[in-house]
Order: C-alpha cells, then sequence, then structure tokens
C-alpha cells in the first residue's frame, strides 16, 4: 500500500516567494495533519482536517500561512510570503480516526525539507 | 495545556545490548493514548509502539516494549537486542482520545548504537 506522499521533497526558495507543499493521504484515512520541525521548537502541529473541514489551526503561525484540503485525497500548506525563520521539515500525516477508544496511529510522509534564502 | 518530557537527549548502546528510553507527561485526561516514534538519518517517521491508556497490559512489538506506569504518569520504552538500525531520533508522543486529534511529542532522545 502507498503511504502518505510528500511533494517536493526538497525545496529552495528565495525569501518573497510563495511556496506550495503537496500532501496525498493514505486511502481511506479521514484525518489529515501538517507538523513543522525545527532544531529550536521539535515538532509541532500546524493544523489538521478531518473530512476535509479543517479542525484545529491553532499551530498556523501566522497569516502567512494557509492549507487547504480540497478533496479527501489531496492538501496543500502555502506559504505566502516565505521568510528565512520558515525554513525547517515540514511533514504531512494521515489517519483513521474512528471515534473513542478506536482512533488509528498517524502514518507520516517522508516531509519536506524547506530552505529559504 | 499537555506536556510530554523526554529527559535524555542522547542515550548510547552497545550493539546487542538492552537499553530503556525515558518519557514523563503531563495531563488532566483519564483515556489517551502513548506513542513512540522513530527518525533515522533518512528523516522518516516510523510508529514504533503504541499504547492505549485503559489498557493494563503494556504493548510489545518483538524487540520493543514499553513501561506503562498511569499513576506516575511514565512511559519508558525497552530495545532489547539493539541493532545498528535501532539508531535513530526517539519520539514520545501523547494524544487525548477523543476530541482532538493533536499529537503532542517530546524533544526526542538521540540513539547511538556502538557496533
Amino acid at each position: 500500500d502507498a503511504g502518505v506522499i510528500q511533494s517536493p521533497r526538497h525545496e529552495v526558495t528565495e525569501m518573497g516567494q510563495e511556496v506550495t507543499l503537496r500532501c496525498k493521504p493514505i486511502s481511506g484515512h479521514n484525518s489529515l495533519f501538517w507538523y513543522r520541525q525545527t532544531m529550536m521548537r521539535g515538532l509541532e502541529l500546524l493544523i489538521y482536517f478531518n473530512n476535509n473541514v479543517p479542525i484545529d489551526d491553532s499551530g498556523m503561525p501566522e497569516d502567512r500561512f494557509s492549507a487547504k484540503m480540497p478533496n479527501a485525497s489531496f492538501s496543500t500548506l502555502k506559504i505566502q510570503p516565505s521568510e528565512p525563520r520558515d525554513s525547517a521539515v515540514y511533514f504531512c500525516a494521515s489517519s483513521l480516526a474512528l471515534g473513542r477508544r478506536a482512533d488509528q496511529p498517524q502514518h507520516f510522509g517522508d516531509g519536506t525539507r524547506l530552505s529559504i534564502l | 495545556a499537555q506536556t510530554v518530557t523526554q529527559s535524555q537527549p542522547e542515550m548510547s548502546v552497545q550493539e546487542a545490548e538492552t537499553v530503556t528510553l525515558s518519557c514523563t507527561y503531563d495531563t488532566s485526561e483519564s483515556d489517551y493514548y502513548l506513542f513512540w516514534y522513530k527518525q533515522p538519518p533518512s528523516r522518516q517517521m516510523i510508529l514504533v509502539i503504541r499504547q492505549e491508556a485503559y489498557k493494563q497490559q503494556n504493548a510489545t512489538e518483538n524487540r520493543f516494549s514499553v513501561n506503562f506506569q498511569k499513576a506516575a504518569k511514565s512511559f519508558s520504552l525497552k530495545i532489547s537486542d539493539s541493532q545498528l538500525g535501532d539508531a535513530a531520533m526517539y519520539f514520545c508522543a501523547y494524544k487525548v482520545d477523543f476530541g482532538n486529534e493533536k499529537l503532542t511529542f517530546g524533544t526526542g532522545t538521540r540513539l547511538t548504537i556502538i557496533p
């Protein structure tokens, strides 16, 4: 079975440019998560969707960040305009949420390493 | 707010020996999940083991086992017969059972395997 697929694997761009990260969750999963990993802050949740609806976006740093999930098989995380402090590894994960005492674990993609110059 | 603490930034173990990684957490919930994820240099996040808080029996997956102490809010990972491929960052993570699917991670422990 295909796991969570993220693209691109690496992205290097100039400050001020728009960056779009893409994610395809595991087929049949109903929850999708975007995490950011940095040396300073570790792994932190940015936003998650359930059945394509954003549920918790309290981790989104500021208005420059936006995330969408137009359908069950695709999500994007966009940064506009990008800044050097956005440099990090961005992970997408998906899971099957079945309710109380029945949730399945999150499976992660390989991440996108983003470098803003 | 829930917090997860890993007090050992680095650990090392001789190949074939046993090592235990520590994790403590803070929560007011009674139902939750705890996880150990492994991140090798390839930077994949790989689920190692999962524990449901309502289950008293400690989870086991082959050479990996946990010591879950609910009252003490402690969740340690034991790796038996350590292998070179076990070298990685290990992250402890917490998720409440119902209402919010967010994973809260610890800061990680870097495990080195000495041949």
